[in-house]
């Protein structure tokens, strides 16, 4: 899982396998959001789920959100090679601003 | 075009020295956003602009200015650089509340 200062978490896995990357967060959020990074890239938004929805699909993605636990999650489904990434999760505080969680760095291998 | 784009991609500078970055967005998005990225964490938000409007987080607040002459453009300024400020930094710019668009970022090497 990953959230606040914590580091990237790694992930390597073969292409083709699933995957679901977890994260928590501690402050109140109505809406939970998806990034992925590639590298020399800046990160760009996957998917959005919002408090009222407890999942979320998007292609191969699914995003879950439980705010009872205050957690969030996004699977990809038949990965590909070109989904090696960093994918962060971030919520959305009061106005404007969103806090990253830690992020997971992914690795699928060909 | 949701291009948003920093200058310089990669900034040496000296310890005590100042550095200004640049960011800029053509889709006339409102709010435009500072970010540090140290590796393996996460992006860490420094301040955003809505329209005219400077909020600077608070833990950050005397390191880093930033200024945005018209609604295209936004810089980052550290008056003297230190070591601890090494990162990434990435701009991003949003006029919906939730998703923002993020430039290719700028690494910051302070020496």
């Amino acid at each position: 899982s990953q959230w606040g200062e914590e580091n990237l978490q790694a992930l390597s896995i073969q292409e083709g396998e699933d995957v679901t990357m977890n994260c928590s967060y501690k402050t109140y959020t109505t809406v939970v959001q998806w990034y992925r990074q590639k590298s020399g890239k800046g990160p760009a938004q996957l998917i959005l789920i919002r408090s009222n929805e407890r999942e979320k699909r998007s292609g191969r993605l699914r995003a879950t959100l439980d705010t009872s636990s205050q957690s969030s999650s996004l699977s990809i489904t038949g990965t590909l090679a070109t989904d090696t990434a960093v994918y962060f999760c971030a919520a959305h505080n009061a106005g404007a601003k969103l806090t990253f969680g830690g992020g997971t760095r992914l690795t699928v291998r060909p | 075009d949701t291009t948003v784009k920093q200058n310089p991609r990669y900034k040496l500078a000296r310890v005590g020295k100042p550095v200004n970055l640049i960011c800029s967005q053509t889709m006339n998005h409102d709010t435009m956003y500072w970010y540090q990225k140290k590796p393996n964490q996460a992006p860490k938000l420094l301040l955003f602009y809505y329209d005219k409007i400077l909020n600077r987080e608070a833990d950050t607040f005397e390191k880093f200015q930033s200024s945005r002459p018209n609604n295209s453009f936004c810089s980052l300024y550290i008056g003297s650089a230190g070591l601890e400020y090494s990162a990434m930094y990435l701009c991003a710019s949003s006029s919906i509340p939730y998703e923002q668009y993020f430039g290719p970022g700028t690494r910051l090497t302070v020496l």
